[in-house]
């Protein structure tokens, strides 16, 4: 089975910043990676998929990058609507995983 | 407007049982598969099952294999998950998903449902 590790578990950040999370996978997965924000008590929404695709709606200043077992998600400028948990989720074959999530906090 | 509304949820004794269903509107239910998503309190995101539109393939988690069965009712829009022989580590939010078309990831969620496992 396919370990997803992310790093880090907790960011703080201001308005404005950029801010980066990575996630690495324990075997390479080509580009099956996906990025999910959850806000407190919400269901996860779909930001990115196959590492670099953006979900229609999502703001441009999100973008993912990576391939292998190297991925990272980006935001440009942090807004204030981007305070949230973040999780990657390899879609490369079963059993599907979820890294252990990145909450990015005001800083 | 895609819409999943979960319910079944509530709280079971350790090696009870319990029948999770999801109603989907606003999209083909028959033309996509669907998954089932968890989480526990305070916990990080884990997936427990997925079925494909026709019901010929489904997949589950090792944790849950050999009790838990994911099933569907195209005719009436609806996803389920059975769970038997629930554990105090089953207790957690379930969340019904929609798979996108064409990659293996989520893109509609519904609120979700708590199942709590206590004696």
């Amino acid at each position: 089975d396919i370990q997803m590790t992310q790093s880090p578990s907790t960011l703080s950040a201001s308005v404005g910043d950029r801010v980066t999370i990575t996630c690495r996978a324990s075997q390479s997965i080509s580009s099956w990676l996906a990025w999910y924000q959850q806000k407190p008590g919400k269901a996860p929404k779909l930001l990115i998929y196959k590492a670099s695709n953006l979900e229609s709606g999502v703001p441009s200043r999100f973008s993912g990058s990576g391939s292998g077992t190297e991925f990272t998600l980006t935001i440009s400028s942090l807004q204030a609507d981007d305070f949230a948990t973040y999780y990657c989720q390899h879609h490369n074959s079963y059993p599907l995983s979820f890294g252990g999530g990145t909450k990015v906090e005001i800083k | 407007e895609v819409q999943l509304v979960e319910s079944g949820g509530g709280l079971v004794q350790p090696g009870g049982s319990l029948r999770l269903s999801c109603v989907a509107s606003g999209f083909t239910f028959s033309s996509y598969w669907m998954s089932w998503v968890r989480q526990a309190p305070g916990k990080g995101l884990e997936w427990v099952a997925n079925i494909k539109h026709d019901e010929s393939e489904n997949y589950y988690v090792a944790s849950v294999k050999g009790r838990f069965t994911i099933s569907r009712d195209n005719a009436k829009n609806s996803l389920y998950l059975q769970m038997n022989n629930l554990r105090a580590e089953d207790t957690a939010v379930y969340y019904c998903a929609r798979r996108a078309a064409g990659f293996t990831v989520n893109d509609y969620w519904g609120q979700g449902t708590q199942v709590t496992v206590s004696s």
